[in-house]
């Protein structure tokens, strides 16, 4: 089965504080995408990030970093120096290959609060 | 903003009500998804439709129907409401669809927050 598991439901931090999100994937398609979206307070959902499964490069864009181990199945976001506009829900998503028309499985969310 | 807008932004209605929630995807986008977040389920995949026609189905309820319109809008339409379809619906596009492979980003709207009441 295909399932998201972003095992950490609240985190908070101080401003300034670096926080990770952990995020967890199951498939079993040897092709598939991973995403990181963002909810701000105001509601919409915000694309982050897409990383398919043959780049395991990690990336970095500003003071976001991803980390991507298909080891361990994981897809984990860290927030460097964390700022009060970090504030947000954050969900980790799945769309998976073969037979897929690109449907996006979430997790359930982590909430960050950044306190000043 | 990702160039994805939705109608209206808040509808507020009663039990055994009808409504119809729209979306107008991105330019050039012919793929639509339907998205529903409640707080006891989380987002889940409702339904896609591709150039107008209907892709994949989720978790959609029978009281629920969707179609994607000539000019790529696409309209959900929520029928004999119950208390527990109070939600957030999210309309998403991205570029194509007709490949087996989930290469597409997918940009969302602001979503409809739907209330029944």
């Amino acid at each position: 089965a295909q399932k998201v598991t972003q095992a950490q439901t609240e985190i908070s931090v101080v401003e300034k504080e670096d926080v990770t999100l952990d995020c967890v994937y199951e498939t079993r398609d040897t092709t598939y995408y991973l995403f990181w979206y963002k909810q701000p307070p105001s509601g919409e959902l915000v694309f982050l990030i897409r990383r398919n499964s043959f780049d395991e490069q990690n990336e970095i864009s500003g003071r976001y970093s991803w980390n991507f181990q298909k080891s361990t199945s994981s897809f984990n976001f860290t927030i460097t120096a964390s700022q009060v506009v970090d504030s947000a829900v954050y969900f980790c998503a799945l769309s998976y290959g073969s037979g897929n028309t690109g449907k996006l499985i979430f997790g359930q969310g982590t909430t960050l609060q950044v306190k000043p | 903003d990702s160039g994805v807008t939705q109608t209206p932004k808040h509808l507020i209605t009663a039990t055994g009500q009808r409504v119809t929630l729209r979306c107008s995807p991105r330019s050039g986008d012919l793929s639509v998804y339907w998205y529903q977040q409640s707080l006891d389920q989380g987002l889940q995949f409702l339904i896609q439709y591709y150039n107008g026609e209907e892709r994949a189905k989720g978790n959609i309820l029978e009281r629920f129907s969707a179609q994607q319109f000539p000019d790529l809008h696409s309209e959900l339409n929520l029928s004999s409401l119950e208390l527990g379809d109070s939600a957030l619906y999210f309309c998403a596009s991205s570029a194509g669809g007709r490949t087996s492979r989930p290469t597409d980003t997918q940009y969302f709207g602001p979503g409809t927050r739907l209330t029944v009441l």
